[in-house]
């Protein structure tokens, strides 16, 4: 049972506009939520994190919203640039499982010049 | 570099054999995670250690295992491999138990292959 969920495995933004990526959970005990990016033949890496206390956390062109009634998380780029060009994976952390955290599928952005 | 180094980075091997995946946290870190990736599918959690214990237990298969040795390095078994076992294979690492908001720093992967 996929509890973070990722619907669009892709989107695609011309640079300098907005790139907005979506991602939806199921369990309401999820207390942290994050975003990875992952280049290929690498590992993902951190991007953005917010606590569930939240519902908005900026980290320079990177803007992470939280809406805990919708449980609707969205990762804000902007201005999307060509080395944005990755693939994007959300992530949820339930405190009763331990330190588990659910991943998402993955949304391919390709940012166009 | 996320400083957490696996190996070996592609593993080709038959059906019913046995692999070891290594994994080398980042310095001072004391947690280690494993994730398998399958085509098409989003990372999932199969384990984690914290400094030589077992902390957490996901989707692991019971022909898998894993440890966490004392120089916090950690193994990843897989035995009785099937064709459904290929996929990549993530270890991360975070420096906290993670009762914190740990950031986790994966590794580059392990691509594993069962004909």
């Amino acid at each position: 049972d996929q509890q973070v969920k990722q619907n669009s495995p892709s989107l695609s933004v011309q640079e300098g506009r907005i790139s907005i990526l979506n991602c939806d959970y199921t369990n309401s005990m999820f207390d942290y939520f994050l975003w990875y990016k992952k280049y290929p033949a690498e590992g993902p890496t951190f991007l953005i994190s917010i606590s569930s206390i939240k519902d908005k956390n900026e980290d320079g062109r990177f803007t992470v919203f939280l809406n805990k009634s919708a449980k609707h998380l969205s990762l804000h780029i902007v201005p999307s640039q060509p080395g944005d060009s990755a693939v994007y994976f959300c992530a949820a952390r339930d405190l009763n499982t331990g330190n588990q955290f659910y991943f998402g599928t993955g949304t391919s952005l390709t940012v166009i010049p | 570099d996320s400083g957490v180094t696996q190996t070996p980075k592609h593993l080709i091997t038959a059906t019913g054999q046995r692999v070891t995946l290594r994994c080398s946290p980042r310095s001072g870190d004391l947690s280690v995670y494993w994730y398998q990736q399958s085509l098409d599918q989003g990372l999932q959690f199969l384990i984690q250690y914290y400094n030589g214990e077992e902390r957490a237990k996901g989707n692991i298969l019971e022909r898998f295992s894993a440890q966490q040795f004392p120089d916090l390095h950690s193994e990843l078994n897989l035995s009785s491999l099937e064709l459904g076992d290929s996929a990549l294979y993530f270890c991360a690492s975070s420096a906290r138990r993670g009762l914190d908001t740990d950031t986790q720093y994966f590794g580059p992967g392990t691509r594993l292959t069962v004909l």
